[in-house]
């Protein structure tokens, strides 16, 4: 059980485009959906909470306009990088919760590999 | 002070040996304590989850919690090469489902 899919798992786009990335939770429903970004050999960096059907929450220094996060169902949230640049480039990681008694553990997808060029 | 702090290691430790991870944390409202495993150029996966000061065991590993003293370690019994990986201390903060992820540390096991 607790199974999160992320797709696409790699990509490389052009500087100044958008990419989405797609994450599903495929055995629960996931009330809650986070979407981190982690740069090589450094920690888990959380941007934004996104619930169903609520706006998402961005952590200081996320640029919500450049993020863009739906949550639409509760077993889909995608991430939209506008606009994208090199500096974009990293590694995108979801993870979604539910509510209950284990409301707190977080079960990560497999995460996106983004490069910008 | 960070929020969640962890030795970045390496630790090596012999195959079958015990390999012991610490983590401190700075929040005292913090409830929930996690221990996921991260191998190299993949995402994290939950190994262990406590919420209540004491020992919690699952096979070869046991998460230990103090609130007293703000500690949270994790104990991997007959360590394997397969554990190698690094491993991230996380714990709820603000009240809320949100995590905090310490930078991790990297464990070696060596045969």
């Amino acid at each position: 059980g607790a199974v999160v899919s992320q797709h696409p798992s790699r990509v490389i786009c052009k500087s100044g485009t958008s990419v989405k990335i797609e994450c599903r939770s495929l055995d629960f429903q996931a009330t809650t959906m986070f979407w981190y970004r982690q740069f090589p050999k450094q920690s888990l960096m959380l941007m934004a909470t996104s619930n169903e059907g609520s706006k998402a929450t961005y952590e200081q220094g996320v640029e919500k306009d450049k993020f863009l996060i739906n949550h639409a169902s509760l077993t889909l949230s995608t991430l939209t990088v506008t606009s994208a640049h090199p500096e974009d480039s990293s590694f995108y990681i979801c993870s979604a919760s539910t509510s209950g008694s284990r409301s707190y553990e977080q079960y990560f997808g497999p995460g996106t590999r983004l490069t910008v060029t | 002070q960070k929020e969640v702090e962890q030795n970045s290691g390496p630790l090596s430790v012999p195959e079958g040996a015990i390999a012991s991870l610490n983590c401190t944390y700075s929040d005292r409202g913090s409830q929930s304590f996690f221990w996921y495993r991260q191998y190299s150029g993949k995402s994290p996966e939950l190994i262990m989850s406590i919420y209540s000061n004491g020992d919690k065991e699952d096979g070869r590993f046991t998460a230990q919690l103090n609130k007293a003293s703000q500690y949270v370690s994790l104990l991997i019994r007959d360590s394997q090469p397969s554990d190698s990986a690094t491993y991230l201390c996380a714990v709820s903060t603000g009240g809320g489902n949100k995590l905090t992820f310490g930078t991790g540390t990297q464990l070696k096991v060596e045969l």
